[in-house]
């Protein structure tokens, strides 16, 4: 069968290695998921989303895999730089409303 | 202003003082969300307006939280009799309107540390 990350509080990478990072999320009925970035002192930042009639998603750097089966999401970053250090948040939400749910965040440290 | 705009950055009270946090969205959004973020954890809904109207408090703690939005720009969170569990950093984001069709801007948040 297909395999599922674990949601890792922390992740260790070295630079210029590629991080995965896992989200489970809760609700079935949500269609729409964020990933946002958020650096010490500062709110989250978006990096890239995902609606339910889609499995991938790429930007700069940055792809969202969405496996609705088991409501699971992940965030690959490819390359990871020093810049990257942060924590990263999964946040859903369904389309007729306009609360973000958060999962529990995932400290991403880059190892120079 | 081209971000969202919190104020103060860092507020330091006592347990059962009055505060107020106030929120800039930016200029246009009609939609204001403030969220609370206890240490290590994600940011949780507490209140959502559109335009001058409390449009769902759901996640107001209690009665103690009280947010306003007068002219449908500027927000002021203010928290009466404040607690020790209160400290956290609480959030503002604004969007164009509601919902996941338009993004979701967070401030930088204010650190209420409630001593």
């Amino acid at each position: 069968g297909e395999s599922v990350g674990l949601h890792l509080p922390t992740l260790s990478v070295q630079e210029g290695d590629n991080s995965i990072i896992n989200c489970a999320y809760s609700n079935s009925a949500s269609d729409y998921f964020i990933w946002y970035k958020q650096e010490s002192g500062k709110g989250p930042q978006f990096i890239i989303d995902i609606r339910s009639n889609m499995d991938k998603r790429q930007g700069q750097r940055v792809t969202v895999l969405l496996n609705k089966t088991v409501k699971h999401l992940s965030l690959q970053i490819a390359a990871t730089q020093p810049g990257d250090s942060a924590v990263y948040f999964c946040a859903e939400l369904t389309s007729n409303d306009y609360k973000l749910s958060f999962g529990a965040g995932t400290t991403v440290t880059v190892r120079a | 202003g081209a971000g969202v705009s919190q104020t103060p950055s860092n507020k330091v009270t006592e347990k059962g003082k009055y505060v107020e946090l106030r929120c800039d969205p930016i200029s246009g959004h009609t939609a204001l969300y403030w969220y609370r973020q206890s240490l290590g954890q994600g940011p949780e809904f507490l209140i959502y307006f559109q335009g001058t109207g409390a449009a769902d408090d759901s996640g107001l703690p209690n009665d103690r939280f009280f947010a306003v939005r007068p002219e449908g720009s500027v927000s002021t969170l203010k928290i009466q009799r404040t607690e020790r569990g209160d400290s956290a950093v609480y959030l503002c984001a604004s969007s164009l309107m509601a919902g996941p069709n338009y993004g979701y801007t967070f401030g930088s948040g204010t650190r209420l540390t409630v001593v």
